[in-house]
């Protein structure tokens, strides 16, 4: 079956520990995105990927890295610069680069800072 | 960048009354795009629709696309309880999605 699979679905984390979030697609699609999700809030982008190589910083990507070196893959670190990381994360693709394409999700990683 | 508004932020209706979530941009949008959050889930995308005035139905789901372009909304006929969940517009601009900020619906048995 075609998909995002993001990995872990959950994960606990001791302050000032860098951890890594695992996003794999097998749909072919060229754009990565990363979201932040708070409890009853919007979704808000971190970082995006329109290629392989190539990544752009969303609107909240202060505390937060990302490596495109596979179009299936786009793993999103947080790191311990990132003051509030605790929320839930989603990943998605895009077939291409052109407007009305829809968004794939991910099941999502919730994040848990102890 | 896009700007997506979207009201109400909460509705709770009772069980087989209708619902109605609006969105709005300042800008006249390409497209506009419909997911649906179940709790505890990840968004699924529903439509989308591109044409000025565009109206498309699924079953007791109708989606609307103003004659600008510059809103759109999602109304549910005789909602049910499996209708719960986080309703987001959103536009594709090519580079990125513009998400609004969701409405929750609760469904009241």
């Amino acid at each position: 079956d075609g998909g995002i699979t993001q990995s872990p679905k959950y994960l606990f984390r001791k302050e000032g520990q860098n951890v890594t979030l695992s996003c794999e697609q097998n749909l072919n699609h060229d754009a990565m995105y990363w979201y932040r999700q708070d409890p009853g809030q919007g979704l808000r982008l971190i970082y995006y990927s329109q290629i392989v190589n190539d990544f752009q910083k969303g609107d909240i990507a202060e505390g937060y890295s990302v490596s495109r070196e596979k179009k299936e893959s786009f793993p999103l670190t947080v790191t311990s610069a990132q003051k509030n990381p605790t929320a839930f994360y989603l990943c998605a693709s895009g077939r291409d680069s052109s407007m009305n394409t829809e968004a794939f999700f991910g099941q999502g990683t919730r994040l848990t800072v102890v | 960048g896009q700007q997506v508004m979207q009201i109400p932020q909460y509705q709770h209706v009772q069980e087989g009354e209708d619902f109605t979530t609006y969105c709005n941009s300042s800008t006249t949008l390409s497209n506009i795009q419909w997911y649906k959050q179940r709790p505890g889930g990840h968004p699924v995308f529903l439509i989308q629709l591109v044409k000025s005035g565009e109206v498309k139905k699924q079953k007791r789901l109708t989606f609307q696309f103003g004659e600008a372009k510059k809103n759109s909304s999602l109304h549910i006929t005789a909602t049910q309880t499996t209708d719960v969940g986080t309703y987001f517009c959103a536009t594709s601009t090519g580079n990125q999605f513009y998400f609004g900020t969701g409405t929750s619906l609760t469904v009241i048995p």
